[in-house]
């Protein structure tokens, strides 16, 4: 089965911290994405990376960095945490072949971090 | 703006009856995907249809893809209480590499 998981589940912050979200995953996928879901607006992904070192903005990449040094972690970064920045945070990983029960081009996500910045 | 648009919002069936929920986007793809979400967790994939195939079944799910209409729906039948969930489609754009645009998704919610 694959597996992402993500550090923490719940997370409360105060405005200006520096915060790291980690994600794992165990199926050597090549392709990891970052979203935050909100009431009304559905997923929409902030980063995303293909290959370890690289990566890519999403659609709201502002206030956001990441981080992709080994090929099963991706980390996301909120460099001074906001108050507009309290979310769930769901990491997602796939990969473009079917390998060991995972599918071709599905995301597979972690469990996601609820993330409250006081 | 959002490639998946999911209709409806919301639907509320009793145990036993068909669920339909649809999906419209607006650009070229090169497939679409249905996920779950139960409340306050990550999302499940539930199927992947592909720009050349027009139906796909997976167990009580049932999904059909009309590119002309830019259009999917997705069936469950005979539902059950653990049915309900949130269900959300998401494309993958031709030329977005491996991204995946979600809809706002559908809430379903299924009374014993």
């Amino acid at each position: 089965d694959v597996k992402v998981t993500q550090s923490s589940r719940y997370l409360v912050k105060r405005t200006g911290e520096k915060v790291f979200l980690e994600c794992v995953q165990d199926m050597d996928h090549e392709n990891m994405f970052w979203y935050r879901q909100d009431p009304g607006l559905g997923l929409r992904l902030i980063y995303f990376s293909y290959d370890v070192k690289m990566k890519e903005k999403g659609d709201i990449p502002e206030g956001y960095s990441v981080s992709r040094e080994k090929k099963e972690r991706f980390s996301l970064i909120l460099e001074s945490a906001s108050t507009n920045q309290t979310s769930m945070y769901l990491c997602a990983s796939s990969s473009t072949v079917t390998s060991g029960g995972a599918l071709a081009d599905t995301q597979y996500f972690g469990p996601g971090t609820r993330l409250t910045v006081l | 703006s959002q490639q998946g648009e999911e209709d409806p919002q919301a639907l509320s069936i009793q145990e036993g009856e068909n669920a339909t929920m649809n999906c419209s986007y607006k650009t070229s793809i090169n497939n679409l995907q249905w996920y779950r979400q139960n409340s306050g967790r990550g999302l499940v994939h539930l199927i992947l249809i592909r720009s050349n195939e027009r139906e796909k079944h997976s167990g009580r799910l049932r999904v059909t893809l009309d590119t002309s209409k830019k259009s999917s729906s997705l069936l469950i039948t005979a539902s059950r209480a653990a049915d309900t969930a949130s269900y959300f489609c998401a494309t993958e754009r031709r030329g977005s590499n491996y991204k995946l645009t979600f809809g706002k998704g559908t809430l379903l919610t299924v009374n014993p």
